[in-house]
């Protein structure tokens, strides 16, 4: 079964530091693409990095980036120089690329806090 | 409007009440989707729609009922609900229903069941 896992319930960091959250995943299917997204209090859902299982080289994006290991089926996201406005629920999520009609697979979240 | 807009923003309804969660996308895409999160636990996927037809129904109670007009609606239609319905209702599309395609997500819909 697919089984995305994040163990941090929460994180804390300062201002300008960099933050690691991470993501392991359970598929035996070889073709997937893994997404992070950012949930501020406002509730709405924000895309921020997605890696696909065969792309060779980590996602970037901005100040994100995805360290992914595939032997080890970890995708943690990278913050660099955190923001004030980082503070929010960030997701983990899997969805399998061959298998259409399937929408995603989340994680229960980490909760960063950023602090000045 | 931009991108996914949802109403209401809240709700508080009773159990014996019949309301609706509207989501509207702005993107041009053809697949939309509900998910539920309750506190404490992971968002859960409750229906996926392609191309206007119901392709996932996610073993959803029947007091669920969605509906989808178009590509760029999609409704819920609530009904005899439980207090453990209350959760934020996200409302998401994306250009297809596989390989790499986001999903963009509404602001959502807390609904409170009395």
């Amino acid at each position: 079964a697919q089984k995305i896992t994040q163990t941090q319930p929460g994180m804390f960091v300062q201002e300008k530091e960099a933050v690691t959250l991470d993501c392991t995943y359970d598929t035996s299917d070889p073709s997937y693409g893994l997404f992070w997204y950012k949930q501020p209090s406002s509730g709405e859902m924000i895309f921020l990095i997605y890696q696909g299982s065969y792309d060779q080289q980590n996602a970037t994006e901005g100040r994100y980036s995805l360290n992914f290991q595939k032997a080890r089926k970890s995708a943690n996201l990278v913050i660099s120089a955190s923001q004030l406005g980082d503070s929010a629920m960030y997701f983990c999520a899997m969805r399998l690329r061959n298998q259409a009609g399937t929408a995603l697979i989340f994680g229960k979240g980490t909760t960063l806090s950023v602090s000045s | 409007e931009t991108g996914v807009t949802q109403t209401p923003r809240h709700l508080v309804m009773g159990m014996t009440n019949k309301k609706s969660l509207k989501c509207e996308q702005h993107l041009g895409h053809n697949a939309m989707y509900w998910y539920k999160q309750s506190a404490k636990k992971p968002l859960e996927l409750m229906f996926v729609y392609n191309f206007k037809e119901q392709t996932e129904n996610n073993s959803v109670p029947s007091r669920f009922s969605p509906e989808c007009p178009n590509s760029s609606h999609l409704f819920l239609h609530l009904h005899t609900l439980q207090p453990e319905d209350s959760a934020l209702y996200l409302c998401a599309s994306s250009q297809g229903t596989s390989g790499g395609y986001e999903q963009f997500f509404g602001p959502g819909t807390r609904l409170t069941v009395l």
